[in-house]
This record gives C-alpha cells, structure tokens and sequence, in this order.
C-alpha cells in the first residue's frame, strides 16, 4: 500500500527559511497536501497540489514536486514563532483514502 | 461560520465503560471520517462514511463503532474492547469522498482512569 514519510523533526531561528520534506510511494498521479497541527489542536489544510504541478506558491509558502523522485517539500519563508507546530505530508490514494505522514515538528528558536 | 465541531474537548473513561465522542458539520459535507492520533504516528482510520445511513470500517476499527443518521453528525462510540483507548480522536469531513481536502475538528483528548 502507499506510505508517506517525513522526518520527525526540524529546528529553524527565526526570520530563516524553513523546508520540510516527505517522499510518498503512490507511482500514479495523485494529490498531495501539506497540513498544520498546532497543539492541542486539529490539523488545518494550509495547500495541496496535483502531482503533474512542479510548484505551487502562496503568500510565504512553496510547495515543490519532484515527481521522479517522489519527493514533496515545504518551504515557509520568514519563519516566524508562530509557524511552530507538526505540519503533516498526506497523499490520496485512488482507493479513496487519504494516507498520512507521522509529521514533523518544527521549532522556531528566538 | 461553517466548521466541524468535536466534543467534549476531554473525555475520561473508566475501566469497563463505553464513551461516546460527538462530531458535528454545517459545511453541507457528504463525507465523514474518523481518526486515531497517537505521538509521533500518523492519522490512522478508524471508520469513515459517504452518505447518511452508510459507514465502512478503516484501518483499526476493532472496538469502535460509528452510526450517521443524519447528515451533520457522524458520533464515534469507544467501546470496552478497546484495550488502548488512550488518544487524541480526530474527526473530519469534505465534500464527497474524492480528492476534495479534508477539513478537521479541533478533537477529543480521550484518557483512562
């Protein structure tokens, strides 16, 4: 079956970039989704991408699309304290389920 | 505004009982899920439903059960066979089951006394 995996964690200062990698298995197209999870909180869609797209920006985010290599990175520019939290890296699979990754928890030092 | 809401936001279960987690969605959304969160694993599926009236099992609904008897609501009851409860419960819902994102409910902290 698909798996999504991510490294656990990641620590930035602040005002650094930040960039948060996943790799998935699914080999046909598909979607995949970057999630935030603040503590004691859900998980809040922050953007998602088809996989025949390199890129997708919005405002400090970038998404970028390795397809051959089935890598998926977030880069948040201008890290601020307020972007610590687990983000998750999520695919659909085409038997209608999404598959999460076990996320990875960033650390904004002062 | 449109959302989901999950409650109670902390549940205690003692030893034997049966507890019942509340998800409730205005956003007109067919789809239903729910999920289990433990520290440093992924959402995994306990059971998600298309339509009113219908639910399928996911990955580890052993000691789970669900009922959707209308739209809105989609309520997950832990039963006593669950022998390891103790998790962060995660509901979510969208459009229809496709592509479509899932949008999620701040969850239930559900603890064993």
């Amino acid at each position: 079956g698909e798996d999504v995996e991510q490294s656990l964690f990641l620590s930035v200062r602040e005002g650094d970039s930040s960039v948060i990698n996943c790799t998935y298995t699914d080999s046909s197209s598909t979607y995949l989704y970057w999630y935030k999870q603040e503590p004691g909180a859900g998980l809040q869609l922050l953007t998602y991408i088809f996989s025949n797209m390199d890129m997708k920006q919005d405002q400090r985010l970038t998404v970028l699309l390795n397809k051959k290599d089935k890598h998926l990175s977030l880069r948040i520019a201008d890290t601020q304290t307020g972007d610590s939290a687990i983000y998750f890296c999520a695919e659909w699979d085409y038997g209608q389920n999404f598959v999460f990754g076990p996320g990875t928890r960033l650390s904004v030092l002062p | 505004d449109g959302g989901i809401t999950q409650s109670p936001k902390y549940l205690f279960r003692k030893e034997g009982q049966n507890v019942t987690l509340s998800c409730e969605q205005n956003l007109n959304h067919d789809a239903m899920y729910w999920y289990r969160q433990d520290p440093g694993q992924g959402l995994r599926l306990i059971y998600y439903s298309q339509i009113v009236n219908d639910f399928q099992k996911g990955d580890i609904a052993e000691g789970y059960s669900v009922s959707r008897e209308k739209k809105e609501s989609f309520p997950l009851t832990v039963t006593s066979a669950q022998k390891n409860p103790t998790a962060f419960y995660l509901c979510a819902s969208s459009t229809d089951r496709t592509y479509q994102p899932q949008h999620f409910g701040d969850g239930t902290r559900l603890s064993i006394l």
